[in-house]
């Protein structure tokens, strides 16, 4: 199976900043990655797929780039709302065992 | 689209336990579908999916033999058999669609499963 490497797994950030979460597979997936925010007591939230476009709904701070075996999750300007953790998750093998990331807590 | 599961409990450890997904859509059986499961404190884990059909179906390895997925499009109904449970399954068992093989676009609010004796 393809393995996801999220880093860093937890950050400290502040209202307002500038905050980037990477994603890398163990092998090329071309742009075939998702990425979702997860609440505590809540299902998690569909982000972004094919690696940068943006789900229907989901703010314009949030945004992902990369290709091959290296992602990013940028949020743009951090909201209190979006202390979360983050998931990454490949679809390049789907439908056979579409792997997640080791998430990415982001902590005030 | 809304999605409800339901089944979830405690069970000892070699019980079975069949969870349910409820899915309130016209286009249920044009969609694929998983299960994710997230163990307490843990990430997020891909557990199994089926084509809109229902004819094929895909197993992480680490509940491949015990569970089976399977699906009634006459009854927007997914359902995951889950045999031989382990103090590991414990989890809380999402339902999800699968949106055009990019994504997980819905998700049922998870029930609870506690493997324990």
């Amino acid at each position: 199976a393809i393995q996801l490497t999220q880093s860093p797994s937890s950050l400290s950030a502040s209202v307002g900043d500038r905050v980037t979460i990477t994603c890398r597979t163990s092998q090329g997936i071309s742009r075939a990655l998702a990425w979702y925010q997860v609440k505590p007591g809540k299902p998690p939230k569909f982000l972004i797929y094919d690696a940068s476009s943006l789900e229907s709904g989901v703010p314009p701070r949030f945004s992902g780039s990369g290709t091959g075996t290296d992602f990013t999750l940028t949020i743009s300007s951090l909201q209190p709302e979006d202390f979360a953790t983050y998931y990454c998750q490949q679809f390049y093998s789907y439908p056979l065992q579409p792997t997640f990331g080791g998430g990415t807590k982001v902590e005030l | 689209v809304q999605l409800l599961e339901s089944g979830g409990g405690l069970i000892q450890p070699g019980g079975s336990l069949r969870l349910s997904c409820a899915v309130s859509t016209q286009h249920f059986s044009g969609y694929a579908m998983t299960w994710v499961r997230q163990a307490p404190g843990k990430g997020l884990e891909w557990v199994s999916g089926i084509n809109p059909s229902g004819e094929s179906t895909y197993y992480a390895d680490s509940v491949r033999g015990r569970f089976t997925i399977s699906r009634d499009n006459s009854k927007n109904t997914l359902s995951l058999q889950m045999n031989n449970l382990r103090v590991e399954d414990t989890a809380v068992y999402y339902c999800a669609k699968v949106y055009a093989g990019s994504g997980l676009d819905y998700w049922g609010q998870g029930t609870l499963v506690t493997v324990s004796s």
